[in-house]
């Protein structure tokens, strides 16, 4: 099966600094990524995804994220953040390549972005 | 109400009590989804339910029974749960069937389960 690896567990940042939160994923042929967001007692709400074509993706809140094949990574960048981005963030793949599991997420532990004034 | 709801958002239940979760979207999708989200841990699928037929069973134990009268419509029936077990569950939808490539899936709320 895919993991995935978020190499950071909390990330510190305050208000109006630039922000990466890292991602790799252990598979090397083609896949899906995604980014999740999930505010406080709220599901998770899609960031952005990448499917195929530009290797820079831009989602929604200002957020983006390159995919890097060489590197199997999709680490996800914001140049200035506000307080409401404070979220628990969750990268995830989907490998198309694995038959009756296609398209099935896999998802990394999660990466709590806290954003201080 | 829009999107994916999960009722009730808060559930305590002693190891001998059988409750039920449900989870309803109204976005008009074919594929559902039960995720167990534990502290610290990947988000975990346990069911996946295309045209109201489950496609998948991720080695969840029968404590955990999952229903699905329609594709609007998911259920997750409890019984005799373990302290273990207490997470929060998430219900999700997407549009193409499961296993559609790169299709968005969207999340409820989620409830948040405590085992006594």
């Amino acid at each position: 099966a895919q993991s995935v690896t978020q190499l950071d567990s909390q990330v510190p940042v305050f208000e109006e600094a630039p922000v990466e939160l890292r991602c790799n994923y252990s598979s090397s042929v083609s896949v899906y990524l995604f980014w999740y967001v999930q505010y406080p007692n709220q599901g998770l709400q899609l960031l952005l995804k990448y499917l195929s074509g530009s290797t820079l993706v831009k989602g929604i809140n200002g957020f983006e994220a390159e995919f890097n094949k060489s590197q199997t990574s999709f680490h996800l960048r914001k140049p200035s953040v506000h307080i409401s981005d404070t979220a628990e963030y969750f990268c995830a793949v989907s490998d198309p390549s694995r038959g009756s599991t296609l398209g099935r997420l896999y998802f990394g532990r999660g990466t709590q972005l806290t954003v201080w004034p | 109400e829009t999107g994916v709801t999960q009722t009730p958002r808060h559930l305590v239940m002693g190891m001998t009590n059988k409750k039920s979760l449900k989870c309803e979207q109204h976005l008009g999708h074919n594929a559902m989804y039960w995720y167990k989200q534990s502290a610290k841990k990947p988000l975990e699928l346990m069911f996946v339910y295309n045209f109201k037929e489950q496609t998948e069973n991720n080695s969840v134990p029968s404590r955990f029974s999952p229903e699905c009268p329609n594709s609007s419509h998911l259920f997750l029936h409890l019984h005799t749960l373990q302290p273990e077990d207490s997470a929060l569950y998430l219900c999700a939808s997407s549009q193409k069937a499961a296993g559609a490539l790169g299709d968005t899936q969207y999340f409820g709320p989620g409830t948040r389960l405590t085992v006594l």
